[in-house]
């Protein structure tokens, strides 16, 4: 079974810097099957980006996916106000993984 | 639009069963694998269990294999989970979950909001 580690735990951030997640699987996996989601408090998930770089439909271009074999990384360029939430990674091939999730909370 | 809305959610105790059920609406139902997520309270997302777009094929979580059930109705436009033998541990919110294609590997492109299952006595 493919394990996601996600770092760091908790990034503490101001608007207008740049954010930087890890997402690191216990083997090498298809980049075409890595996703990124976003978790706002009291609601769901949302997709950001699928296939490791390619953003979801209304997702605005400050977020950013990239990576390949076990290491993977979004990136929001400059932090909104809207942007301070969970994210969490997922392998979406056979064992539909999910990383324990990145806070980015406001600094 | 795509919606979908999740019903059935409960306290129940432990040992207990429950369906829930998922009415979805805005894009053609039977062309999309569908899922199943949870979320322990305070805690991070849980796949549970898979289908593909017929009903043919289904994948559950070792967690849950044996004791929970995904299915579908095509004709209504529903995906359910039947859930049996309740522990504390499958207390969660339980969001429905589009594929984006018909079977796996498929990405989550769009969620309800989720029902919230509490197994308690």
């Amino acid at each position: 079974e493919i394990v996601l580690t996600q770092s760091p735990g908790t990034l503490s951030l101001s608007p207008g810097e740049r954010a930087t997640l890890s997402c690191r699987a216990s083997q090498s996996v298809s980049s075409s099957y890595l996703a990124w989601y976003q978790q706002k408090p009291g609601q769901a998930p949302r997709l950001l980006i699928y296939g490791a770089s390619s953003r979801a439909a209304g997702i605005p271009d400050r977020f950013s996916g990239s990576g390949s074999g076990t290491d993977f990384t979004l990136t929001i360029s400059r932090l909104e106000p809207e942007d301070f939430a969970v994210y969490y990674c997922q392998h979406y091939g056979d064992s539909r993984t999910f990383g324990q999730g990145t806070k980015v909370e406001i600094k | 639009e795509v919606q979908l809305l999740e019903s059935g959610g409960d306290l129940v105790q432990p040992g207990g069963s429950l369906r829930l059920s998922c009415a979805a609406s805005g894009f053609t139902f039977n062309s999309y694998a569908m899922s199943w997520v949870r979320q322990a309270p305070g805690r991070g997302l849980d796949w549970v269990s898979s289908i593909t777009d017929d009903g043919g094929d289904t994948w559950h979580a070792d967690s849950v294999k044996g004791h929970f059930t995904i299915s579908r109705d095509n004709s209504k436009n529903t995906l359910y989970l039947q859930m049996g033998s309740l522990t504390a541990a499958d207390t969660a919110i339980y969001y429905c979950v589009k594929g984006n294609t018909r079977s796996r590997p498929y990405y989550f492109d769009s969620w309800g909001q989720g029902a919230l299952v509490t197994v308690s006595s």
